[in-house]
């Protein structure tokens, strides 16, 4: 089955900064690539997702690239804020498989004022 | 607020015990997921209905079961509970299955097994 790998498991900026975290995943006919936003005691929370026919999706302040030769995407959050300090998870779904999600093992991203 | 109803938000029970877990998914969404977020392993899926039916399954445990009625909302069953078990779970819910509809999560309920 899918395997998602993501990196870093921790993450600590300066707020103004730029974030970025990685995902490979194995199964090349994944085609839907989606980024969750999980805060404390909250469920996870779609953020941006970005589909295989497509290589970038932008959302403000957050941008998805996907790289399908190299079987890898990436979150980027540009001029975080401590609002942004939460766990972010990747995922990946293949059609094929009824559209569940394999979820990486999730980046807790820490905001420093 | 994402749609999707889960309760109870907190359970605490003892090893060898059984509980219900209830999800009711957002308006008109017919596919439901149930997932367990444990500290050492993530989200793990572990079984998905659509409109009733079972339709994937994952790493899910002989001892648990879950099912989907005609209002669509689901209901997760852990029964011989043990330690490991004590984890949050999640249930989300998607228009249709198999077409990379978006998943939109409940709140969990946090299972404590003591």
């Amino acid at each position: 089955g899918e395997n998602v790998e993501q990196h870093p498991s921790t993450l600590s900026v300066q707020e103004g900064d730029s974030a970025v975290i990685k995902c490979t995943y194995s199964d090349s006919a994944s085609n839907y690539f989606p980024w969750y936003k999980q805060e404390l005691g909250k469920g996870p929370q779609l953020i941006i997702d970005i589909r295989s026919n497509v290589g970038e999706k932008k959302d403000q302040r957050i941008a998805v690239t996907l790289n399908k030769t190299a079987k890898h995407f990436s979150l980027h959050i540009t001029e975080t804020q401590p609002e942004d300090s939460a766990v972010y998870f990747c995922a990946a779904s293949l059609k094929a498989a009824g559209n569940k999600l394999t979820f990486g093992g999730g980046t807790r991203v820490l905001v420093k004022p | 607020d994402s749609g999707v109803t889960q309760t109870p938000k907190h359970l605490i029970t003892a090893t060898g015990q059984r509980v219900t877990l209830r999800c009711s998914p957002r308006s008109g969404d017919l596919s439901v997921y149930w997932y367990q977020q444990s500290l050492d392993q993530g989200l793990q899926f572990l079984i998905q209905y659509y409109n009733g039916e079972e339709r994937a399954k994952g790493n899910i445990l002989e001892r648990f079961s879950a099912q989907q009625f005609p209002d669509l909302h689901s209901e997760l069953n852990l029964s011989s509970l043990e330690l490991g078990d004590s984890a949050l779970y999640f249930c989300a819910s998607s228009v249709v299955a198999g077409q990379n509809e978006k998943l939109f999560f409940g709140s969990g309920t946090q299972l404590s097994v003591l």
